[in-house]
């Protein structure tokens, strides 16, 4: 089964400046994928997902996400970050019979 | 409002005494599914459902049981519930099974 890593348990950024964070994948073949966002005390809530219709890929929130083939990679970024972005973010992967394997996650949390 | 619920959103019990977890959806989605969630291992997936009375093991099926009798219900059932069991459990409903999942607000449960 594919499976998926997420580099950086933690994030910090200043408020204003650019969220990276990042995602690889297993599979040579281009899987469906998703990021989800989980606020405190919260669900998972969808933020965008890829099948394989368009490379760079627009989610809620100002956040985007690019698939690269090249380097197994799907990581998502926001322009410029906002307090409110504060929350752990989840890189998921669809897997045949339809199972959806996530990352470990990445909390970010935003500085004044 | 389209939604899953979770009930019991907060449970404490002790090992042995089993346990059911109801999942509702009002969506008339055929894909539904669980989850349990640890921190820094993300959300592993117990079992999965299909359509009504098509069930199937996830990543971590041991120890847990469900059902599918009807297709707005999910229920999780732990027979004999383990201090490993302790977790936060999210249920997951989709239209099909290679679509956006759409998550409940989660149970959290304590095995003593």
């Amino acid at each position: 089964a594919q499976s998926v890593t997420q580099l950086g348990s933690h994030v910090s950024v200043s408020e204003g400046a650019l969220v990276l964070l990042r995602c690889n994948y297993s599979s040579s073949v281009p899987p469906y994928l998703f990021w989800y966002v989980q606020y405190p005390n919260q669900g998972l809530q969808l933020l965008l997902k890829y099948t394989s219709a368009a490379t760079l890929v627009k989610g809620i929130n100002g956040f985007e996400a690019e698939f690269k083939k090249s380097e197994t990679s799907f990581h998502l970024t926001k322009p410029s970050a906002h307090m409110s972005d504060a929350a752990e973010y989840f890189c998921a992967v669809l897997n045949a019979g339809n199972m959806l394997t996530f990352g470990g996650g990445t909390r970010l949390m935003v500085k004044p | 409002e389209a939604q899953v619920t979770q009930n019991p959103r907060y449970l404490i019990t002790v090992t042995g005494k089993k346990l059911t977890v109801t999942c509702s959806q009002n969506m008339n989605h055929e894909y539904m599914s669980w989850y349990r969630q640890d921190p820094g291992l993300g959300l592993r997936q117990i079992y999965y459902s299909m359509n009504v009375e098509v069930t199937d093991k996830g990543d971590v099926p041991e120890g847990y049981k469900v059902s599918r009798k009807e297709k707005r219900n999910f229920p999780l059932i732990l027979e004999s519930p383990s201090p490993n069991q302790t977790s936060l459990y999210f249920c997951a409903s989709s239209p099909h099974g290679q679509d956006t999942q759409y998550f409940g607000p989660g149970t959290r449960l304590t095995v003593l």
